[in-house]
């Protein structure tokens, strides 16, 4: 079976550090990945995607980037954190194509003080 | 893009109680889902549901794609159904839109 694990689960960091978020997926190849942003109270908002190995599909511009440098790894990194990127940071997956399900990771919840 | 609403945007049963949460997309989709975030931030995915009807259990969804909208049915709410209900949809691209949410309640 499929799974999806984001790690770390709670991050404190300080205004201007660096920020890496790793999420892997096992038992499935050729995924289409995610990273999305929850601020507090909020709805889900999608920040990248990615269809392949090197192909990222950014939908809000701002100081994060996203990598996936193997076929089942995406990971989301940041130079310098602003307060605002604060939030519930949430990687999915889904089959190749459209017209499938999307599947959640944890979660990882950051802070920026 | 495709918008998506939800309502109401927050809901307070009484355990046993039923509700119906509701979901309106601007756009024709290809696929639509409904999930339950718990109060530790999980999202469960409860339905794919593009169109037609779906049970599991307690809950259902119903999804009139003709007429952009889906309801997802709770009936004899517990404290467990607790946390918010999110709509999601996919307008044949690669990424899914999520709606804002329903934060329901059920109290003991």
């Amino acid at each position: 079976s499929q799974t999806i694990h984001q790690w770390p689960a709670t991050l404190v960091q300080p205004v201007g550090s660096p920020l890496s978020l790793e999420c892997t997926v096992e038992g499935t190849s050729n995924p289409n990945l995610y990273w999305y942003r929850q601020a507090a109270g909020r709805g889900l908002q999608l920040l990248f995607y990615s269809v392949g190995i090197g192909q990222i599909s950014s939908e809000v511009p701002q100081n994060l980037s996203a990598s996936r440098p193997q076929d089942r790894q995406f990971i989301l990194s940041s130079k310098k954190l602003l307060l605002s990127d604060s939030g519930f940071y949430l990687c999915a997956w889904s089959a190749l194509g459209t017209g499938d399900t999307i599947y959640f990771g944890e979660g990882s919840w950051l802070t920026v003080v | 893009g495709i918008q998506v609403e939800q309502s109401p945007p927050d809901l307070i049963l009484q355990e046993g109680a039923n509700s119906t949460l509701r979901c309106n997309f601007s756009d024709s989709v290809n696929n639509l889902q409904w999930f339950h975030q718990n109060p530790w931030g999980q999202l469960i995915n409860l339905f794919y549901i593009p169109s037609g009807t779906k049970q599991n259990g307690r809950l259902s969804a119903t999804t009139v794609a003709t007429e952009r909208y889906s309801l997802l049915y709770i009936s004899s709410s517990q404290t467990t159904d607790s946390g918010v209900y999110f709509c999601a949809v996919d307008n044949y691209g690669q990424n899914f839109v999520f709606g804002p949410g329903t934060r329901l309640s059920v109290l003991p």
